[in-house]
């Protein structure tokens, strides 16, 4: 059955080390995205792709990269430069980027 | 800047009564409108949409109203049930042809049974 998955569910991280978190998508969407959640607080926009090869940065971009080379796949990179990367993070994907966005079932990191 | 406010971050409702999500928002260019719901630990599904040209969406128990001049949207969720019990996210766009969704902070709904 199609849908979106995130691996793994809970990541743990020493500051300083970059981590890779992954995004499969198997809904042939074109559009994904990166989201993280803090606590309180709204889901705020990261990183996005519209298309295989090509992406965006979001509102908060700074400290994360990413990758597209594959339109089922769209990995999250935590650099050591993002100052406060422990979050709830969650991708998501539509069909294009005018559709309704279907979220993946998250990822916590905590750095320790 | 909060562009979009969900200024109750709490609210319980008994089982079988309404329950009322109000969600705020300062951009006028606002025009697409989407309440996600959220349980501990997963992903947000989505609930229901509205686009700026009507002012209510009904799907099932879930009916969204738009009101474009007080800048308010609401969901109502009647009858509440059990499983109700969530986080519910306001979402708003831009334009329809616009991807980025810009997220209010969340109510939690506690259905008391």
């Amino acid at each position: 059955d199609g849908g979106i998955t995130q691996s793994p569910k809970y990541l743990f991280r020493k500051e300083g080390q970059n981590v890779t978190l992954s995004c499969e998508q198997n809904l042939n969407h074109d559009a994904m995205y990166w989201y993280r959640q803090d606590p309180g607080q709204g889901l705020r926009l990261i990183y996005y792709s519209q298309i295989v090869n090509d992406f965006q940065k979001g509102d908060i971009a700074e400290g994360y990269s990413v990758s597209r080379e594959k339109k089922e796949s769209f990995p999250l990179t935590v650099t050591s430069a993002q100052k406060n990367p422990t979050a709830f993070y969650l991708c998501a994907s539509s069909r294009q980027r005018t559709d309704t966005q279907y979220f993946g079932p998250g990822t916590r990191l905590t750095v320790l | 800047d909060q562009q979009v406010k969900q200024n109750s971050p709490s609210l319980s409702v008994q089982e079988g009564r309404i329950s009322i999500l109000n969600c705020d928002y300062t951009n006028s260019m606002f025009d697409y409108f989407l309440w996600y719901k959220k349980y501990p630990a997963e992903g947000p599904t989505f609930l229901i949409s509205i686009s700026s040209i009507k002012d209510k969406n009904e799907d099932g128990r879930f009916t969204v109203f738009l009101n474009k001049s007080a800048k308010h949207l609401s969901l109502h969720i009647v009858p509440s049930q059990p499983g109700d019990s969530a986080v519910y996210f306001c979402a708003a766009k831009l334009s329809i042809g616009n991807e980025k969704l810009t997220f209010g902070t969340g109510t939690r709904l506690t259905i008391i049974p």
